[in-house]
C-alpha cells in the first residue's frame, strides 16, 4: 500500500500528559497537511509543510502544539500537556506541488486520540 | 475568510435512483472546490475538484458535480445510486497557504441509501 500511513491509529492518554502522531506521507508529495477533526464536523486546517519547511500554522494550534517534518520525509505531531479538549481524530494529508496549483490531497487513516 | 455550507446533514435516496447532495461556497476570487467521501474507519477519499473549465465535472465511482458560479453552488451528483454509497461526504474549498492549498471544509452530510 503507498499511501498516506499515520500511526498510531488509536491514542488514549490521561490529561496532562505528552503524545506524538507520526505521518508517512506518499513518497512523491512534497507538501503535507495535519487536520484535526471533531464528532460531526469536517476536518479544520492545522497545519502545512512544503518539503521541511512548515509554512503555515492555524490559530488552532496552540502553542501546546508543534509539528515538524525533518528530511521533507515523515512528520510528527506532538501535543503537550494534553487536555480533554485535544480529544479528536487528527488527520494528515500529503500532495504533490507538480502539475496543478490545487492539487487533491491524499488522506490517512487517522489517528483518533482521547485524553481522559 | 473562505467556507463551505453543506445544508443537509442527511440525504435519504433508493437504490438506483438518483441522489444529490448539496454544498455552497463563499470566496473572495476564483473558487477551487473539491468532494471527498468517508467511509466509517477510513481516511477521506477524494472524488472531484472543479478548477476552471467546463462547469459539469466527472470524478470516481461515477459522481459528478455540477459548479453554478451565479448560484455559488458545487451540487454533487450520481444518476444512480447504489447502496454501498452510503458513506459522510464532505464538500470542500482550497486557499492558498503560502504554496500549498489548505481546504476548508463544510460539517458533511450523511448519504443513506436503501434498497
Amino acid at each position: 500500500d503507498t499511501g498516506v500511513s499515520q500511526n498510531p491509529r488509536h491514542k488514549i492518554t490521561k490529561r496532562g500528559q505528552n503524545v506524538t502522531f507520526r505521518c508517512d506521507p506518499i513518497s512523491e508529495h512534497n507538501r503535507l497537511y495535519w487536520y484535526r477533526q471533531t464528532l460531526g464536523q469536517g476536518p479544520e486546517f492545522l497545519t502545512y509543510f512544503q518539503n521541511e519547511a512548515q509554512l503555515e500554522k492555524s490559530r488552532l494550534l496552540s502553542d501546546r502544539f508543534s509539528a515538524e517534518r525533518p528530511k521533507g520525509s515523515f512528520s510528527t505531531l506532538e501535543i503537550q500537556r494534553t487536555e480533554q479538549g485535544d480529544s479528536a481524530m487528527y488527520l494528515c494529508a500529503s500532495s504533490r506541488s507538480g502539475g496543478s496549483f490545487y492539487n487533491e490531497q491524499f488522506f490517512g487513516p487517522g489517528t483518533r486520540l482521547t485524553v481522559l | 475568510a473562505q467556507s463551505v455550507a453543506q445544508p443537509e446533514d442527511q440525504v435519504n435516496v433508493a437504490e438506483g435512483n438518483p441522489l444529490t447532495v448539496k454544498c455552497t461556497y463563499s470566496v473572495s476570487g476564483n473558487p477551487y472546490l473539491f468532494w471527498y467521501v468517508q467511509y466509517p474507519n477510513r481516511g477521506l477519499q477524494f472524488l472531484l475538484k472543479y478548477i476552471t473549465g467546463d462547469n459539469l465535472v466527472k470524478g470516481s465511482y461515477g459522481f459528478e458535480a455540477e459548479f453554478n458560479k451565479s448560484q455559488t453552488s458545487f451540487h454533487l451528483k450520481k444518476p444512480s445510486a447504489l447502496v454501498s454509497d452510503s458513506a459522510l461526504y464532505f464538500c470542500a474549498v482550497s486557499g492558498y497557504t503560502g504554496g500549498g492549498n489548505k481546504l476548508t471544509f463544510g460539517t458533511g452530510t450523511q448519504l443513506k441509501v436503501e434498497l
